[in-house]
């Protein structure tokens, strides 16, 4: 089962939009609206930011967002803060023996 | 308060098993609908899901690691185990568990614990 495919990094500055990718395949991504996105800042245990696609859980600033098109999903983190500086991860269902799979990871920078 | 927390050896040798134990608290797997996972995140790299258990024992395995894993519930402590079998340094990592509930993935993590395969 391959990982998703994720950008190693992405940057941008204080207020500005910015968007990171995950691309996978018609066994995962494509074929079920079951991405998820998680944010993790160093040292500490992910904390889960979008599921469903697009739906955020109570807590969870309205200023991330999540997308899906064909087999690519993607997370976009409007008026960016000094705080979403993180590592985010998404992950899929997938419909092979492996239920669940994760992206490769993208480092996110606040300029 | 729903929280999970890991426990388990610092470091294990090349070939011995390692057993893990997540403890829960303020939730039951024997709930409907509830689920917890093992992933693991090796040094600086991406997570990896392991195994899954569910409220009504049904449970699932990654494939690549399906030979080496076992995932149990020990429902009077309200904990959730895993073993992994035949360990080797590249399975050095930090592993965490994970609940899901009602379709929502991964909602709670434990605080992740270090693992270390060295002779």
């Amino acid at each position: 089962q391959s990982a998703l495919t994720q950008p190693a990094s992405v940057s941008g500055s204080p207020g500005q939009s910015i968007t990171i990718s995950c691309t996978g395949t018609s066994s995962d991504v494509g074929g079920y609206d079951y991405v998820s996105w998680y944010q993790q800042h160093p040292g500490k245990a992910p904390k889960l930011m979008i599921y469903d696609v697009s739906k955020r859980p109570s807590g969870v600033s309205n200023r991330f967002s999540g997308s899906k098109s064909g087999s690519t999903a993607s997370l976009t983190i409007s008026g960016l803060q000094t705080e979403d500086e993180a590592d985010y991860h998404c992950s899929s269902y997938s419909s092979s023996s492996t239920p669940f799979v994760f992206g490769t990871g993208t480092k996110v920078t606040v300029l | 308060q729903v929280t999970l927390k890991e426990s388990g050896p610092a470091l294990v040798r090349p070939t011995q098993t390692l057993t893990l134990t997540c403890t829960l608290s303020g939730f039951s797997l024997s709930t409907s609908g509830v689920r917890v996972s093992w992933i693991r995140q090796p040094p600086g790299k991406a997570l990896e899901w392991l195994a899954r258990i569910d409220w009504d024992d049904d449970k699932a395995y990654s494939t690549s690691l399906k030979t080496r894993l076992t995932i149990s519930t020990d429902t009077s402590k309200n904990q959730v185990v895993l073993t992994l079998t035949n360990m080797d340094p590249v399975d050095t990592a930090t592993y965490y568990c994970a609940r899901s509930k009602y379709g929502v993935p991964f909602d709670y993590w434990g605080q992740g614990t270090l693992v270390t395969v060295s002779s």
